[in-house]
């Protein structure tokens, strides 16, 4: 049975740093690329980061370039986004996301860790 | 990025069709065949529902069917069901900016 599993969330003070970790089984995990998306308290979905399988591609949204970083360790099946800089802003749910092959589709989510930025 | 444009709300009577509009540019939904379609319940992760434009994946009611045209993607529920009453969420790969979601439409079933 595919499973993937968010964790890492927290409170943290504006400015500060936080790392999530997302943990895969069920499947081959270094055959998929994955992806971070967050949804705010109320609010719509955010694509915010993609890793490939291999690690060697990575994008970021705009909101997130430069103070967010995507990696992976294949070995440990273990997907992480490390967010730096934080801001009342990122205040949200963060998923982890597998694609469904090359289709751009979610098919397997976290079940979402929330990071709560505040002082 | 810009998110896609989808209806704040829409709503049906049970066994009714309703559908959900999803806009873009070129430059995502109008570009590529990789718009996907997620429900999501309150305080739950996003179920994928459709993929590439059309495509169902397996468990997925054949009730929910979608299409595109032009820029702009379209989700249709039909023979509405109670438990279909969720947010749905329009998402479109978007070249450079990778991936794009609409702002979600909340489905009420009367």
């Amino acid at each position: 049975e595919v499973q993937v599993m968010d964790s890492g969330g927290g409170s943290v003070q504006p400015g500060g740093s936080l790392r999530l970790s997302c943990t895969a089984s069920g499947f081959t995990f270094s055959a998929y690329g994955f992806n971070w998306v967050r949804q705010a308290p109320g609010k719509g979905l955010e694509w915010i980061s993609y890793i490939s399988s291999a690690g060697n591609i990575i994008y970021y949204a705009d909101s997130v370039k430069g103070r967010f970083s995507i990696s992976r360790d294949n070995a440990k099946n273990t997907l992480y986004l490390q967010m730096n800089s934080l801001r009342p802003e990122d205040t949200a749910v963060y998923y982890c996301a597998r694609p469904r092959g090359y289709s751009y589709g979610f098919d397997y989510w976290g079940q979402g860790t929330l990071v709560t930025v505040s002082s | 990025q810009s998110a896609l444009t989808q209806p704040p709300s829409a709503s049906g009577s049970p066994g009714q069709s309703v559908t959900i509009s999803c806009t873009g540019t070129s430059s995502d939904v109008g570009g590529y065949k990789y718009v996907s379609w997620y429900q999501q319940y309150p305080g739950k992760a996003p179920k994928l529902l459709i993929y590439e434009v059309t495509e169902r994946p397996s468990g997925v009611p054949d009730r929910f069917s979608a299409s595109k045209s032009g820029n702009t993607a379209s989700l249709t529920v039909s023979g509405l069901q109670v438990e279909d009453e969720a947010d749905y969420y329009c998402s479109s790969y978007a070249g450079t900016n990778f991936v794009v979601f609409g702002g979600g439409t909340k489905l009420t079933v009367l």
